[in-house]
């Protein structure tokens, strides 16, 4: 059990459909992260919060939507998903931002999403 | 630019000892972080490194050299349960701050 957690554990959906990713963090982090995850490629950095403000957008597309209401949640709201999407998208937390000597980053299990 | 490199796989015998290595290029240098993630688990951490030498923790030890953009990432006396992705990641100097950029990761198999 990590102190961060994720759910749910595995989501299918269709393109034309609206679901949320949620995470939470018990570690009463500063910093927050959402990560995707794809076969034979590097851990991919999609948003950053800090103290639950908006730092990093790693060009993401719209169809990706974070949300951060406070320092120990993260959502990240999907509609019209392509199938290229398909992978594993990880939350993750800090105590303090990235940079900033050894705050190293803790991850949930992820949610596995499949898109059809 | 910035450019991590690992190996992709590997494959060592148990009791043996294995080195991991990763080479990085970064404008700017704020420390290397090695993870390990298990097929379907999340990444957790093992090591930092922010000056140059050997760091040990059991089993695992690090070792960083800045001047050269590398790091290596010692596993001794494997048992099965090393098997596992190992990734080499380094913070990212970017317009929102500094982002933690990871390599492909390198695939550990032990075997008997």
């Amino acid at each position: 059990e990590t102190g961060v957690t994720q759910t749910p554990r595995h989501l299918v959906m269709g393109m034309t459909n609206k679901k949320s990713l949620k995470c939470e963090q018990h570690l009463g982090h500063n910093a927050m992260y959402w990560y995707k995850q794809s076969a034979k490629k590097p851990l991919e950095l999609m948003f950053v919060y800090n103290f639950k403000e908006q730092t990093e957008n790693n060009s993401v597309p719209s169809r990706f939507s974070p949300e951060c209401p406070n320092s120990s949640h993260l959502f990240l709201h999907l509609h019209t998903l392509q199938p290229e999407d398909s992978a594993l998208y990880l939350c993750a937390s800090s105590q303090d931002l990235v940079g900033a000597g050894n705050s190293p980053l803790h991850f949930g299990n992820g949610t596995r999403l499949t898109v059809t | 630019g910035q450019n991590i490199d690992q190996p992709t796989e590997m494959t060592a015998t148990e009791g043996a000892i294995v080195q991991i290595n990763c080479t990085y290029q970064t404008s700017g240098f704020n420390g290397l972080f090695w993870y390990q993630q298990h097929a379907g688990e999340a990444p957790t951490f093992l090591s930092y490194n922010v000056l140059d030498g050997l760091e040990e923790k059991g089993r695992f030890s690090s070792f960083l050299s800045r001047s050269k953009g590398y790091s290596y990432l010692l596993l001794k006396e494997l048992q099965m349960k090393d098997s596992a992705s190992y990734l080499c990641a380094v913070p990212i100097l970017t317009g929102g701050g500094n982002k933690l950029t990871f390599g492909t990761g390198t695939q550990l198999k032990v075997e008997l």
